[in-house]
């Protein structure tokens, strides 16, 4: 079982560009959420993706958006970087049906510049 | 809403020493409750979990106990280790408009000295 599958590790971009960010669920999972963590704090929450919809938001502009495959892969877009959004971005699967733990990717830290 | 409030850190200890990392948390529901673990570089790794009251999660030596009546989840292992040298986070996951949503804390360093 690969797990949480993120790509890529690490990510250097212009301020004003925009960036795609990929993750492929752990096997049998069907729900995958994603987090923003600022150096030194805890995950923030962006949004949830669950049967190719996005099912729940977090406080985040519009610039932030998803898509959820039939794979269940997922992938985050942020348009019209800005420096503030500098931050390690993790990708976590879980099952859509049961409060149980969700499985975090490794992430991919990404640098506005 | 909900929410998790850890103890600031760093928290700064010597090889063996007992560990406790406070964790409070706010819930409209009835939560199930985590610790993750994050190394340097790495994403969250899960390391204990609750999902009722009074129920102790374990593992690798450490433990927590769900405490409803003080809204509490605090972390605690009796000898730390260098290679325990991390930053923690308690989580909690609840129904929230429509999904589980798991919501963190901001972190709990540690460092364990030799």
């Amino acid at each position: 079982d690969a797990g949480v599958t993120q790509s890529p590790t690490h990510l250097i971009k212009t301020r004003g560009q925009q960036v795609t960010l990929r993750c492929s669920p752990k096997s049998g999972h069907d729900t995958v959420s994603w987090y923003q963590q600022a150096l030194g704090q805890g995950p923030q929450f962006i949004f949830q993706y669950y049967e190719e919809e996005e099912r729940q938001r977090g406080n985040f502009p519009d610039r932030f958006s998803g898509h959820q495959f039939p794979n269940y892969s997922s992938e985050l877009n942020v348009n019209a970087l800005l420096l503030g959004d500098s931050a390690l971005y993790l990708c976590a699967s879980s099952s859509g049906t049961a409060n149980t733990e969700a499985f975090f990717g490794q992430g991919t830290r990404l640098t506005v510049v | 809403g909900n929410s998790v409030t850890q103890m600031e850190g760093p928290v700064t200890l010597s090889e063996e020493a007992f560990l406790t990392i406070n964790c409070t948390y706010t819930a409209t529901g009835y939560p199930s409750l985590f610790w993750y673990v994050q190394y340097p570089g790495e994403g969250l790794q899960l390391l204990l979990k609750a999902t009722k009251a009074d129920d102790k999660g374990s593992n690798k030596g450490f433990e927590a106990t769900y405490r409803k009546e003080t809204t509490s989840f605090h972390l605690e292992k009796g000898s730390v280790q260098v290679s325990d040298s991390a930053v923690y986070f308690c989580a909690l996951s609840d129904w929230t408009g429509g999904s589980y949503i798991p919501t963190f804390g901001r972190g709990t360093s540690l460092i364990v000295h030799p």
